[in-house]
């Protein structure tokens, strides 16, 4: 089962850029990396995807890995709203598989 | 058309009563998804369907799960003879095309079996 892996929570200050991490060492070839942030009691909202190339659009810039085995989501200025739980998940055949997350604090 | 929308947003129920949730997808979208999610983790994947017909399911899935989709508009997921262990949240999303494109995701149904 190809999971990814995330830190459990990470810590930023609001207006300054936010690198959030992702390993997906078995991904396979054919499987895009997508980002979905939620809030609570809400369901996952999309950020961004992308297969090999590094993505950018109006809410952040996705930085793909060479190998494809890590990817980081970068929010270039954090803002209090962008508090929420970050999921990076593989999108295969059969839908997307998501990890725990990471838990994304803005301080003000 | 605002998003994905599911019926009912709450449901207690009460153990061995069967539940039946609603997903209406956007409109135009041909793949919709049923995901469940408990109390701090990801969501799980239980099943999917392009148009009408029901492509994957996970094992997660039991016998006492079933999922349609008439037509290829929107789709309903029964549970029959809820158990205590299903109480989650169940999220529907939807999407045109494959992995390749976003998903939407509707505000989930959350389910309490008492």
């Amino acid at each position: 089962d190809a999971k990814t892996t995330q830190p459990n929570s990470m810590e930023s200050n609001e207006e300054e850029p936010v690198h959030l991490p992702c390993n997906h060492s078995t991904i396979s070839g054919t499987d895009y990396i997508h980002w979905y942030r939620q809030l609570p009691s809400q369901g996952p909202e999309y950020v961004i995807h992308g297969l090999t190339s590094n993505v950018n659009n109006r809410m952040a810039s996705l930085a793909i890995a060479e190998d494809r085995k890590s990817s980081t989501l970068i929010l270039h200025r954090a803002t209090l709203r962008d508090a929420a739980v970050y999921y990076c998940t593989r999108g295969g055949a059969d839908g997307l598989t998501f990890g725990k997350g990471t838990h994304l604090i803005i301080q003000p | 058309d605002t998003g994905v929308s599911q019926d009912p947003r709450h449901k207690i129920t009460k153990r061995g009563q069967n539940v039946t949730f609603r997903c209406d997808p956007i409109s135009e979208h041909n793949r919709l998804y049923w995901y469940r999610q408990t109390l701090g983790q990801g969501p799980e994947f239980l099943t999917y369907f392009q148009n009408e017909a029901q492509l994957e399911k996970s094992r997660l899935l039991s016998d006492r799960f079933s999922a349609e989709r008439p037509k290829g508009s929107f789709s309903t997921l029964e549970i029959q003879r809820t158990e205590q262990g299903d109480s989650a949240m169940y999220l529907c999303a939807s999407s045109f095309g494959g992995m390749n494109t976003e998903a939407f995701f509707g505000q989930g149904t959350r389910l309490t079996v008492v």
